[in-house]
């Protein structure tokens, strides 16, 4: 069955610029999850989406970061004025609610030169 | 700030021998969860137990929690060279949908 996905899968940008990473998360499934994982780094959480709100946004590095979730379906994660720092892989997972566990997409790799 | 801790951060093990992975976390949770991530893309979920379980198999898997002591184990028995990953335990602190906390994984090597 269809997964989670994310596009694009590598993204390589130059600093200043802006980016927007989309993750289509299994149909059905409520809750959306942002995370940024580090090279060779744990996962970071950045913002969590039940349905189209977003109840934990506490993640968010800067106020350059946002993300907006439509139709309890698609999301996307928007960089604005990208930084060096920003160069990470950005994951999305998604799960049923209740559930506890979260399925991954494969991640969009950002690049910020 | 991150929640779990691995331990240790790497591993390295011949094929056959057993790999054990110990996490350590903060504050009360739901859950417990363990994550296999293979070349730094995606995640995927190996097993979850709950905060009144104690111990939990899956295949070649076994989780054991201690919440007295905040801890967890994974045990990988007869390891095997596609085994190798960096494997990284998650929390839940609240019931239902809340972000996981990832510890910063322990990175296993099995060598064939």
């Amino acid at each position: 069955g269809a997964g989670v996905s994310q596009s694009p899968s590598n993204k390589v940008t130059e600093k200043g610029k802006d980016v927007e990473l989309r993750c289509d998360p299994i149909s059905g499934h409520t809750a959306l999850y942002w995370y940024r994982q580090r090279l060779g780094q744990g996962l970071e959480f950045l913002i969590y989406f039940q349905g189209n709100s977003a109840p934990d946004k506490s993640g968010l590095p800067s106020d350059r970061f946002s993300a907006e979730r439509t139709g309890e379906s698609v999301s996307t994660l928007t960089i604005q004025r990208t930084q060096q720092e920003d160069s990470a892989v950005y994951l999305c997972a998604s799960s049923l609610a209740g559930s506890g566990e979260q399925f991954f997409g494969p991640g969009t790799r950002l690049t910020v030169l | 700030s991150q929640q779990g801790e691995e331990d240790p951060q790497a591993l390295s093990i011949q094929e056959g021998e057993n790999a054990t992975m110990n996490c350590s976390y903060k504050t009360s949770i739901n859950n417990l969860q363990w994550y296999r991530q293979n070349s730094g893309r995606g995640l995927v979920h190996l097993i979850l137990i709950r905060s009144n379980e104690r111990e939990k198999h899956s295949g070649r898997l076994r989780v054991t929690l201690d919440t007295s002591k905040k801890s967890s184990s994974l045990l990988i028995t007869a390891s095997r060279a596609a085994d190798t990953a960096s494997y990284f335990c998650a929390t839940v602190r609240n019931s239902g949908n809340t972000p996981l906390v990832f510890g910063k994984g322990t990175r296993l090597s099995v060598i064939a």
